[in-house]
């Protein structure tokens, strides 16, 4: 079954320390990749994304991601946390085989900043 | 605001009872999407649009629920005879659909708990 996988449920770091969440998937053929960040008591909101083209992405508030198809990923990374950054991050994925119809999530990381 | 909205934001309702939530989409967007998130999980989805026109349904999606979007605008999620697990937030999203392109945008989700 087509599924995404996130290896942490958890992260706790201190502020300026550097962030990798991993994500993989286990789609074949073409995907669109997307990470959401969903801040204390706010809605889903659209980090960043891959479409095609240069397989490092930027996003928002200094957040990037690095599409690795051999190895079926797309990391997100940032080289230095804030505490406004305290939220969950659901990496998703929608496949050409699907018409990229349907975006299939994450079980989400939990990330926490310390000050 | 020209968001995605749902309501209600919150239902509490006893089990057996029937419940009813509304998404108003993004104006300019053709597709509509329902996904369900309970604790601890990424956003499951349930049933999208096509304008007004179902165009797939999860099994998640039991016979107790049901969805219309009967003009291409706003759409409901009904749960009829509810039970203890349905509780979860159920997250409505709208995008402007096309292939390689597909990018929602989620409203702030309606959170039912069923007693």
């Amino acid at each position: 079954a087509q599924s995404v996988s996130q290896h942490n449920h958890h992260v706790i770091l201190s502020e300026a320390a550097s962030l990798e969440l991993g994500c993989n998937y286990s789609y074949g053929g073409t995907v669109n990749l997307f990470w959401y960040v969903q801040y204390p008591g706010q809605h889903l909101q659209l980090l960043l994304k891959y479409f095609s083209g240069d397989p490092l992405v930027k996003g928002i508030k200094g957040f990037e991601a690095e599409f690795i198809k051999s190895k079926f990923s797309f990391n997100l990374r940032k080289p230095s946390v804030q505490w406004s950054d305290t939220a969950e991050y659901f990496c998703a994925v929608n496949a050409a085989t699907g018409g990229y119809n349907k975006l299939i999530f994450g079980a989400g990381t939990r990330l926490a900043v310390h000050p | 605001d020209t968001g995605v909205s749902q309501d209600p934001r919150h239902k509490i309702t006893k089990r057996g009872q029937n419940v009813t939530f509304r998404c108003d989409p993004i104006s300019e967007h053709n597709r509509l999407y329902w996904y369900r998130q309970t604790l601890g999980q990424g956003p499951e989805f349930l049933t999208y649009f096509q304008n007004e026109a179902q165009l797939e349904k999860s099994r998640l999606l039991s016979d107790r629920f049901s969805a219309e979007r009967p003009k291409g605008s706003f759409s409901t999620l009904e749960i009829q005879r509810t039970e203890q697990g349905d509780s979860a937030m159920y997250l409505c999203a709208s995008s402007l659909g096309g292939t390689g392109a597909n990018v929602l945008t989620f409203g702030a989700g309606s959170r039912l708990t069923v007693l």
